[in-house]
């Protein structure tokens, strides 16, 4: 059974503090790792994608991936009451495959 | 560019009916994911279609069925209504090459 795994939260942090979400994943081959925000009451949206070891920034947030320890990593900077959201990490195995997702890690950004 | 589109975005039903809910792709996409979405569960999929054809199916019994149409329109029925279908389900649509998905906004089901 391939398994996405992350903490639930909440995860608190002040506005302007770094957020720091955390993803692990059980199958060792997987190619392609994302990130999707979701909004109380809305659906999920893509804000980041990353598919090889190593850093990928895109303005305020920075995905990492390490695959020897089957770890992804997002990070938000400058974080604002309106980045308040659940986050889910995604894992695509193989090419053709669907995505599984994490539940899902709760962000809130005090003001 | 019109997004992924979900119908009904609301239903009330009754334990042992039965419901369809639609889907339709942006406008180029082929494939075509169904995910259920419960608080205690979280995202579960349930299959995806590409072209017509089932190409993945997840962990649910054959209540939930679907099936996709040649403009890549795809329906989703469950049969036989239970409390526990209760849920958010969630179309995504996405093309060959770009691996990452567009999640419609969802189909609220609320069976009583």
């Amino acid at each position: 059974q391939k398994e996405v795994e992350q903490n639930s939260g909440p995860l608190s942090v002040p506005e302007g503090a770094i957020a720091s979400l955390n993803c692990t994943y059980s199958d060792r081959g997987s190619q392609s790792f994302f990130w999707y925000r979701q909004y109380s009451g809305k659906s999920p949206e893509l804000i980041m994608s990353i598919y090889s070891n190593g850093d990928k920034e895109d303005g305020r947030f920075t995905a990492q991936l390490n695959k020897a320890s089957q770890y992804v990593s997002l990070l938000i900077r400058d974080s604002q009451p309106s980045d308040s959201a659940t986050y889910l990490c995604a894992v695509n195995p193989q090419a053709g495959t669907a995505l599984i997702f994490g539940k899902g890690t709760t962000l809130s950004v005090s003001s | 560019k019109a997004g992924v589109t979900q119908t009904p975005r609301y239903l009330i039903k009754t334990r042992g009916q039965q419901v369809t809910l639609s889907c339709s792709p942006i406008s180029g996409h082929r494939s075509v994911s169904w995910y259920q979405q419960t608080p205690g569960q979280g995202l579960q999929f349930l299959f995806e279609y590409f072209s017509e054809t089932q190409r993945n199916k997840g962990n649910f019994p054959g209540r939930f069925s679907g099936r996709q149409f040649s403009n890549s329109r795809s329906e989703m029925n469950v049969s036989t209504l239970e409390l526990g279908d209760s849920a958010l389900y969630l179309c995504a649509s996405s093309t060959p090459g770009a691996y990452g998905y567009t999640f419609g906004s969802g189909t609220r089901l609320t069976v009583v």
